[in-house]
């Protein structure tokens, strides 16, 4: 199955400064990678996501990159703001979804 | 529109009680999914049903059972709780159409078993 491996487990930045999250995957045949955002106490959010046929998406302060030949992606957050602290999640799917395999989590701390 | 709704929202039980966590979605999702959240081990997944009338098991389905009542409602129930199963739980839901579709997951449930 599905292997989902997520660094750094903890990021601490300054106000301002950018912030990168990088997940390797082990199963070739996964085709769609979602970001979740958790505040503390809250349900995981969905932030971004990126399906294979793209290498780089962008949604304002947020980027996702993915390399499928080396199976890792990364998230790419510019211009941290105190708000943007919370646990960040990677995930891995093929096409039915059911096979999502989670990283283990990054807590970032924005300073500012 | 509530999106995924979990009841209830915190639980404590003895060690050998049952219960039962429940879900339900108005979003009109085919699949619907049960995870358990520990500390530094992210979500992983108990059971799921990719439609109304299935259900499978995910990466970690010891100790529970699921049943998916009808298209709305899918529940979690633990048949004899052990301290291990104390976590914090996520229901989840997934529309079908076209391909990578994210899942919404709802406020959670968290379980502590003394």
């Amino acid at each position: 199955g599905e292997n989902v491996e997520q660094h750094p487990s903890t990021l601490s930045v300054q106000e301002g400064d950018s912030a990168v999250i990088k997940c390797t995957y082990s199963d070739s045949a996964s085709n769609y990678f979602p970001w979740y955002k958790q505040e503390l106490g809250k349900r995981p959010q969905l932030i971004i996501d990126i399906r294979s046929n793209v290498g780089e998406k962008k949604d304002q302060r947020i980027a996702v990159t993915l390399n499928k030949t080396a199976k890792h992606f990364s998230l790419h957050i510019t211009e941290t703001q105190p708000e943007d602290s919370a646990v960040y999640f990677c995930a891995a799917s093929s096409n039915n979804n059911n096979d999502m395999r989670f990283g283990a989590g990054t807590r970032l701390t924005v300073k500012p | 529109n509530a999106g995924v709704t979990q009841t209830p929202k915190f639980q404590v039980l003895k060690t050998g009680q049952s219960m039962t966590l429940q879900c339900a979605q108005d979003m009109n999702h085919n699949s619907m999914y049960w995870y358990r959240q520990d500390p530094g081990m992210g979500l992983r997944l108990i059971y799921y049903s990719a439609s109304e009338g299935t259900t499978d098991k995910g990466e970690v389905p010891n100790g529970y059972n699921v049943s998916r009542l009808n298209k709305r409602e899918f529940s979690l129930r633990l048949e004899s709780a052990a301290p291990s199963q104390t976590s914090v739980y996520f229901c989840a839901s997934r529309g079908s159409t076209g391909l990578g579709q994210p899942q919404h997951f709802g406020d959670g449930t968290r379980l502590s078993i003394l």
